[in-house]
């Protein structure tokens, strides 16, 4: 069965400041998608960015980019420039189209707090 | 383009009723997928629909079942609600084409059980 774990359960950055939020996973298959969505306190859950496991280059989304380190299983979410509108839970998310259709397998979530 | 529309948005049941919650995925849209959130339990899968099939199920009881029509609307049952059945209810749509991978969720139901 595939895990996701984020051992910060909670982070604070400046206003401007860069911030990393952390993410490993376990899984024996080769061909999968990482996420990172974020839970404002709306509760709406918005994609901040996708990553596919056979694409060695890291995404990237304005100032959000991610660190993928497939053999070390690790996903993590660099937040640039960070704004007060990032305040949010951060969550990792793993997903296999193939065994698993379109479930995603979430970990516990960061709540980042963005301080001005 | 609509988003995903989940109703109701809150819900206050009592212990051993039963309880049905309604989504509408982005027109276009054939994949319907469920989760519930918790503190506790943290973001839980609870059941794929494709197509007015189920194709994926999460590790809850009974209780917990659902329905997809054919205009690709769905619905979620919990029946003999428990305290515990308290949560947000996620609803999350999904195109299922090649490649397409993004689910857009709902803004939830949050059921309340006492």
């Amino acid at each position: 069965a595939q895990t996701v774990t984020q051992s910060q359960p909670e982070m604070s950055v400046q206003e401007a400041e860069t911030v990393t939020l952390s993410c490993t996973y376990d899984t024996s298959e080769n061909n999968y998608y990482l996420f990172w969505y974020k839970q404002p306190p709306s509760r709406q859950m918005i994609l901040v960015i996708r990553q596919e496991a056979y694409k060695q280059q890291n995404a990237t989304e304005n100032r959000f980019s991610v660190n993928f380190q497939k053999a070390a299983k690790s996903f993590s979410l660099k937040i640039s420039d960070s704004q007060l509108g990032d305040t949010a839970m951060y969550f990792c998310a793993f997903m296999n189209p193939m065994e698993y259709g379109n479930k995603l397998v979430f970990g516990a979530g960061t709540i980042l707090r963005v301080k001005s | 383009k609509a988003g995903v529309t989940q109703t109701p948005r809150y819900l206050i049941k009592t212990r051993g009723q039963q309880v049905t919650l309604s989504c509408s995925p982005i027109s276009g849209h054939r994949s319907v997928s469920w989760y519930q959130q918790t503190p506790g339990q943290g973001l839980q899968f609870l059941f794929e629909y494709f197509s007015e099939t189920q194709r994926n199920k999460g590790n809850f009881p009974g209780r917990f079942s659902g329905r997809q029509f054919s205009n690709s609307r769905s619905e979620m049952n919990v029946s003999t609600l428990e305290l515990g059945d308290s949560a947000l209810y996620l609803c999350a749509s999904s195109s299922r084409l090649p490649g397409s991978t993004e689910a857009f969720f709902g803004q939830g139901t949050r059921l309340t059980v006492v």
